[in-house]
C-alpha cells in the first residue's frame, strides 16, 4: 500500500530562518509527487509536480527535490506569508495513462514570525 | 487550469439529513475525485466521479452514504447521507483537465457541520 510520511508535523520560523520539510514515500513506482499549500479554510493550492529522482523545481522562495525515496521542500528566506501547512502526495504509476488518486501525507504546519 | 466553483461554502446541518455538494467546474476536465479532511487530518479520497457511470469509490466508503452524479464534463455532486457528528469534515472537489501535465486542481471546500 503507498504511504507517505511528512516532518516535522510542525514547524515554527523566525522570518528569514531557511528551513526544509521532508516526505518519505513508499509507492509501487511512482508517477508523480505533489507538493501542495494549504490555507486555514481553504483548499491545497498547487505547487509543484516532481516525476523522477535528481528533479528539482523552484517557485520564488520555495524549491522542490526529490530521491527514489523521499522529497525534500526547501523555504529559503521565508516571510510570514510562507505560514502554511504543506502537503505532500504522491501518485502510482497505473497501467493505463491516465490519472488516478493522490496519497496524502498528514502535512507540515509552518508558522513564520516577524 | 481550471477554476472550480464548489458550493455551499460551509453549513450547519442536523443529523440524520443529507447535504448535496455541487462542483462546477469551468472547463471540461478529465477526471474528478471527491476528498475528505477530518479536523486536524490530511485528505483522504472518496471517489472518482466517473461520466456517465457509476463513481469509484476507495476502501470504506460507500454509494448508499456518499451518493455522486457525474451528469457531464464539468459538473458533479457528492451527497452525504444520513449525517452523524463524525460526517463533520471539509469536503473537497478535485479535478484534472483534459490536457493537463501538471496535475491537480482543487476547490475551496465545503465545510460541514453535523449538530
Amino acid at each position: 500500500e503507498d504511504q507517505v510520511t511528512q516532518s516535522p508535523e510542525a514547524l515554527r520560523l523566525q522570518e528569514g530562518e531557511s528551513s526544509s520539510l521532508n516526505c518519505s514515500y513508499t509507492v509501487s513506482g511512482l508517477r508523480g509527487l505533489f507538493w501542495y499549500r494549504q490555507d486555514p479554510g481553504k483548499g491545497p493550492e498547487f505547487l509543484f509536480t516532481l516525476y523522477s529522482a535528481g528533479e528539482e523545481k523552484e517557485k520564488e522562495r520555495l524549491k522542490a527535490t526529490l530521491t527514489k525515496k523521499e522529497s525534500f521542500l526547501h523555504i529559503t528566506a521565508p516571510k510570514p506569508e510562507d505560514s502554511a501547512t504543506y502537503l505532500c502526495a504522491v501518485q502510482a504509476r497505473m497501467t493505463t495513462d491516465s490519472w488516478g488518486k493522490l496519497q496524502f501525507g498528514a502535512g507540515t504546519q509552518v508558522v513564520v514570525t516577524p | 487550469s481550471a477554476v472550480i466553483s464548489q458550493k455551499p461554502s460551509r453549513d450547519i446541518c442536523q443529523r440524520g439529513t443529507s447535504l448535496t455538494i455541487q462542483c462546477q467546474v469551468d472547463s471540461q476536465v478529465t477526471m474528478m475525485f471527491w476528498y475528505r479532511q477530518q479536523p486536524g487530518q490530511s485528505l483522504t479520497l472518496i471517489a472518482t466521479a466517473n461520466q456517465g457511470s457509476e463513481a469509484t469509490y476507495e476502501s470504506g466508503f460507500v454509494i448508499d452514504k456518499f451518493p455522486i452524479s457525474r451528469p457531464n464534463l464539468t459538473f458533479s455532486t457528492l451527497t452525504v447521507s444520513n449525517m452523524s457528528p463524525e460526517d463533520s469534515s471539509i469536503y473537497l472537489c478535485s479535478v484534472v483537465g483534459q490536457g493537463d501535465y501538471y496535475g491537480y486542481t482543487f476547490g475551496s471546500g465545503t465545510r460541514l457541520t453535523v449538530v
